[in-house]
């Protein structure tokens, strides 16, 4: 099946500092990807939905400005945090869909911890 | 709103048992997705059951949707302890890609 890599696996910053996270889709193509984040013992929530060549789309709640999106190329968005804060601690998961959505594929997640 | 609910949200299974995990939801949708997740780790698919009465089964666990009473159940047969993990079941929204159910941890005792 189609693969969907994160990097880093896991992060740790100081309150205030900037974290980035990438998301590659490495052997298909994806205009969009969704980016989920799952705090501990809870489900998946998705943050918002990256288009490549367009402006992201976030889901209610989510702050734009703190959490940056941009989806450079079709097989790469990338999830900045700006202003970190402890409550961001969290498990970040990318997804990216195939065309007709049937399937999601999902990435490795990335564990973002701020001190 | 699409809401999905899954019950129950903890299991304690002994090794051999059999049992069901059941999946809610409130709006039509012909298609719905299970996943394991284990501790740390990312989503793995399971299941896509595409249709009414679609059933599938993969070792152990067998799922199946009635689109018509929008359920679905994922069936565990004879419990082993490799199946402990947490499973998710998702439908595709409106204008969101999949909604989550709140999973169900499951954990199987010798």
């Amino acid at each position: 099946g189609a693969v969907v890599s994160q990097h880093p696996s896991w992060v740790i910053c100081k309150s205030g500092t900037s974290v980035k996270i990438e998301c590659r889709s490495l052997d298909f193509q994806a205009t969009t990807m969704f980016w989920y984040r799952q705090f501990p013992k809870q489900s998946l929530m998705l943050m918002a939905t990256s288009n490549e060549g367009s402006k992201a789309t976030y889901e209610q709640g989510v702050e734009k400005d703190k959490f940056l999106i941009n989806h450079a190329s079709l097989t790469l968005s990338t999830l900045t945090v700006t202003s970190a804060h402890p409550e961001d601690s969290s498990f970040y998961i990318c997804s990216a869909p195939t065309y007709d959505y049937y399937e999601q594929y999902f990435g490795p997640g990335t564990r973002l911890t701020v001190t | 709103e699409l809401k999905v609910e899954q019950n129950p949200l903890f299991l304690s299974m002994q090794e051999g048992k059999n049992y069901t995990i059941y999946c809610n939801y409130s709006t039509t949708s012909d298609r719905l997705y299970w996943y394991r997740q284990d501790p740390g780790k990312s989503l793995e698919s399971l299941f896509v059951l595409l249709s009414n009465g679609a059933v599938k089964q993969e070792g152990r666990l067998m799922a199946s949707l009635d689109t018509k009473a929008r359920l679905s159940t994922l069936h565990i047969t004879a419990a082993v302890h490799d199946l402990s993990a947490t499973y998710f079941c998702a439908v595709p929204g409106g204008n969101t890609p999949l909604v989550f159910g709140k999973g169900t941890r499951l954990s199987v005792i010798a």
